[in-house]
């Protein structure tokens, strides 16, 4: 069964960074692309980078509103996807996915809320 | 906001049929591939639809999808309460070099 776990969210004062892990099994991890996405509330959701498999050249993209204040990696050896994003701002409370694939995303994790208040 | 865009509601009773419809531009839906996802509340969203009208295996055939131009729309035939759910449609945009999603379509079932 495929899962996606993801740990590091919660209550983050701005201009803190953040960093999420997203722990994957039941795959070939290292086959894969991930992306991230996040749902602000009351918004739709918003892409915000993915990070290509090694196989496929291991590049990432990164969404023209995040760029540069967000940064994914990935370690094969453990199956973990990684989103660091810095400087955070009140306007990145969301609840945060990572994804497998890109275009489809076809898995989805259950998501982790993120809340940027002082 | 950028993105794709979809009517907030929907709704039916079981057994009734039910279209989502989803309209973007020539730089998403009109020159790429249309994906639709379920989203039940307090779950992760599911794959429903790929590639504009491809069920991904475990989909029941209840679930069709197509694409025309600039839109997309999905179809649920046969509707049953464990349909209701947050649908929503996504696209790769040429000019935001990104994925772009809908906001959502939050159908329930009477």
């Amino acid at each position: 069964e495929v899962q996606l776990a993801l740990s590091g969210g919660g209550l983050l004062q701005p201009r803190r960074s953040l960093r999420l892990s997203c722990t994957a099994s039941g795959f070939d991890f290292h086959a894969h692309s991930f992306s991230w996405v996040r749902q602000a509330p009351g918004k739709r959701l918003e892409w915000l980078g993915l990070i290509r498999s090694k196989p496929s050249g291991g590049a990432t993209e990164y969404a023209a509103s995040v760029k540069g204040r967000v940064f994914l990696s990935r370690d094969d050896s453990k199956s973990v996807a990684y989103l660091i994003m810095n400087h955070l701002k009140t306007d990145d409370t969301a609840v945060y996915y990572c994804a497998r694939g890109e275009r489809p995303i076809d898995y989805w994790g259950q998501g982790t809320l993120v809340t940027v208040s002082s | 906001q950028s993105g794709l865009t979809q009517s907030p509601s929907a709704s039916g009773t079981p057994g009734q049929s039910v279209t989502i419809t989803c309209s973007g531009n020539t730089s998403n839906i009109g020159n790429n591939d249309v994906f639709w996802y379920q989203h039940p509340p307090g779950t992760a969203p599911q794959l429903l639809i790929s590639l504009n009208s491809q069920r991904p295996s475990g989909v029941p055939d209840r679930f069709s999808a197509s694409k025309s131009g600039t839109s997309a729309s999905l179809a649920i035939s046969g509707l049953r309460s464990e349909d209701e759910a947050a649908y929503f449609c996504a696209a790769w945009d040429d000019t935001l070099s990104g994925l772009v999603f809908g906001g959502g379509t939050m159908l329930t079932v009477l």
